[in-house]
């Protein structure tokens, strides 16, 4: 299958920071890439989608103002959580398609720990 | 309605032996895809195996088998021969066609461990 990056793996910062994760598609242009949250011992919940070149859709629920994705690449795309908080501690995982309709191939997640 | 239902949230199975993790979907749209992802204790979302709704057979890739009940609206996932490396979170996932946006929908995911 298709390979995806993320940087960094794990991340720990003090409350109030802003933190930006990548995520990269080593081996396709992945016109499409998605950003999951997921809780401990729970479920991936989709935050956003975003399209090269043009801005994210986010989910109901997720401030857009707070989680700033860019995708300025096909194969890569960015996501800075701004002024974290501890609440914000998740494990953040993305994941890109190449087109619609073909299979999302994740990246190996990046753990934030907001201190 | 829950999209992904998967009713185990643990299963055990003994070294060698074959087990089915349940899942059972709702949709509307003619047009779906199912997907397993397994995710070990590292995080990794790894895909193991895909079945769309227009699909005559079952999907299978190597000790991985869909068995694709339309009617019943279940895709649940067999794993033939365990090994202890099988050990980890399985996920049921769909996605939906035009009308769901082609977004991937997670079930609560099956802890699955694998014993001697």
């Amino acid at each position: 299958g298709a390979v995806v990056s993320q940087h960094p793996s794990w991340v720990i910062c003090k409350s109030g920071t802003s933190v930006k994760i990548e995520c990269r598609s080593l081996d396709f242009q992945a016109t499409t890439m998605f950003w999951y949250r997921q809780f401990p011992k729970q479920s991936l919940m989709l935050m956003a989608t975003s399209n090269e070149g043009s801005k994210a859709t986010y989910e109901q629920g997720v401030e857009k103002d707070k989680f700033l994705i860019n995708h300025a690449s096909l194969t890569l795309s960015t996501l800075t959580v701004t002024s974290a908080h501890p609440e914000d501690s998740s494990f953040y995982i993305c994941s890109g398609r190449l087109r619609w309709g073909s299979t999302q191939y994740f990246g190996p997640g990046t753990r934030l720990t907001v201190l | 309605a829950q999209k992904i239902t998967q009713t185990q949230p643990g299963m055990f199975v003994q070294e060698k032996e074959a087990v089915t993790l349940d899942c059972t979907y709702d949709t509307s749209d003619p047009s779906y895809g199912l997907f397993w992802y397994k995710q070990p204790s590292s995080g990794e979302m790894i895909f193991l195996i895909y079945q769309g709704s227009y699909d005559q057979q079952n999907a299978t890739e190597g000790r991985y088998s869909l068995n694709f009940q339309k009617a019943r609206k279940s895709a649940n996932l067999v794993i033939s021969a365990s090994q202890l490396g099988d050990s980890a979170m399985y996920f049921c996932a769909m996605r939906e066609g035009a009308g769901g946006g082609n977004k991937l929908t997670f079930g609560t995911g099956t802890q699955l461990k694998v014993e001697l």
